[in-house]
């Protein structure tokens, strides 16, 4: 079966630009969730959804950063304008459903680098 | 709110030696406790879980016991090997299935 999947696996940038980072969970979850990981801060949860519904965001940092998911399949985190302290490694996962004995699959990462 | 505390690492251990990483939680209901790992450059893993109070989970060699009581979890091998080398990361259920995680601990096994 296939995992969750993100992409880019890398990706490098200037201050500034607009950055995209895309999820997709495996097939049949209902649950979404973005999370951030800094050596400084560790795991941060950003967003989840539930059957594409944004249900808490809490998380995001700022205004500059906005997630989606227009369908089952598909999920995007953006970052307008990005900043070198945006530099982190972002992960998703998915669970089944909302019950909180479902474990969460994660993907493997988007390393993000703004200079 | 929600919080959970485990030991920080680095742990650093002998190959064959017995691990114990210690985790607790706060008590708010009865969550669902449990235990992740991360190798590097990869994403976060599922190790074992526990439901209820004194349920155990195992995988792989590791084993964690729902401790009530103690409001812990600590997570055991009795045996360790250099691929066990990781990052662990200990976590209890909240509401809409979010996790609460500790900070991580890193294990290093040497040969």
């Amino acid at each position: 079966d296939a995992g969750v999947i993100q992409s880019p696996r890398h990706e490098v940038t200037e201050m500034g630009q607009e950055v995209t980072l895309r999820c997709k969970p495996i097939s049949g979850h209902n649950s979404l969730f973005w999370y951030r990981q800094t050596m400084m801060r560790g795991l941060e949860l950003l967003i989840y959804f539930n059957n594409n519904v944004p249900i808490d965001d809490s998380g995001m940092p700022e205004d500059r950063f906005s997630a989606k998911m227009p369908n089952a399949s598909f999920s995007t985190l953006k970052i307008q304008p990005s900043e070198p302290r945006d530099s982190a490694v972002y992960f998703c996962a998915s669970s089944l459903d909302s019950n909180s004995n479902q474990p969460q699959h994660f993907g493997d990462g988007t390393r993000l680098s703004i200079l | 709110g929600d919080s959970v505390t485990q030991m920080e690492g680095p742990v650093t251990l002998s190959e064959e030696a017995f691990l114990t990483i210690n985790c607790t939680y706060t008590a708010t209901g009865y969550p669902s406790l449990f235990w992740y790992v991360q190798y590097p450059g990869e994403g976060l893993q599922l190790l074992l879980k526990a439901t209820k109070a004194d349920d155990k989970g195992s995988n792989k060699g590791f084993e964690a016991t729902y401790r009530k009581e103690t409001t812990s979890f600590h997570l055991e091998k009795g045996s360790v090997q250099v691929s066990d080398s990781a990052v662990y990361f200990c976590a209890r259920g909240a509401a809409g299935n979010k996790l609460t995680f500790g900070g991580g601990t890193r294990v290093l096994v040497k040969p």
